[in-house]
């Protein structure tokens, strides 16, 4: 599948913070997601966008699709403990498939 | 509605043997999919179905076999299991958008974590 990389790998969040994670790739897609994992669970649909420069917000969170179509950004605003899980980003180039990022894995910080 | 559901949830096989995974969905989804998940790799799609009846490889097929002979159920089977398919195991579903292709907004289960020893 396409390489999706995804940045930061890892990060902690403060309660009330603001918090934002990206996507790249070499190839352009047609269609970027974002799905959140919690633990033991199956990820879950958070934005879909389909358009390059389309910029969506699912209440707290806003997802952009790059001009470049090789790009997107999940921005989560206000952080609250429930954030905390893996978020994936995910890319469709043609047919059925998506190609999924590696994960960022948000934690609360102590 | 259940959504998608699979079964079981957690299962210990030894090398060589044999076991079927079962990912069902109430939502009248033409599309099913079964992925693989590793640590620090991300998804990685096994195979899919775009039909009743029909099934194709995805990224990583080798030791896996498929079958959707009902719309609402796609299986996955091991017919000599290895420790490298030690995995999470997630099935996913779409429904057919109004182009007639995929809307690619993928509905996925809880998982079956597989262990291989």
């Amino acid at each position: 599948g396409q390489q999706l990389n995804q940045s930061p790998q890892s990060m902690f969040i403060q309660e009330g913070e603001d918090v934002s994670m990206n996507c790249t790739s070499s190839s352009i897609f047609n269609t970027w997601l974002w799905y959140k994992q919690d633990p033991g669970e199956g990820p879950v649909l958070l934005i879909a966008l389909y358009k390059a420069g389309e910029l969506t917000s699912n209440g707290r969170l806003t997802a952009q699709f790059g001009i470049t179509r090789k790009d997107s950004f999940l921005n989560i605003s206000a952080s609250i403990p429930s954030d905390v899980g893996i978020y994936f980003c995910a890319g469709q180039l043609h047919d059925y498939k998506l190609s999924f990022g590696a994960g960022t894995t948000v934690t609360v910080r102590a | 509605n259940a959504g998608v559901t699979q079964t079981p949830k957690f299962r210990v096989l030894k090398t060589g043997q044999s076991m079927t995974l079962l990912c069902a969905q109430d939502m009248n989804h033409e599309y099913m999919y079964w992925y693989r998940q590793d640590p620090g790799m991300g998804l990685r799609l096994i195979h899919y179905s775009v039909g009743e009846g029909t099934t194709a490889k995805g990224e990583v097929p080798d030791g896996y076999n498929v079958s959707r002979l009902k719309k609402q159920n796609f299986l996955l089977g091991l017919e000599s299991a290895a420790p490298s398919q030690t995995s999470v195991y997630f099935c996913a579903s779409s429904y057919l958008g109004l182009a007639g292709g995929p809307t690619y907004e993928q509905y996925f289960g809880p998982g079956t974590r597989l262990t291989v020893t």
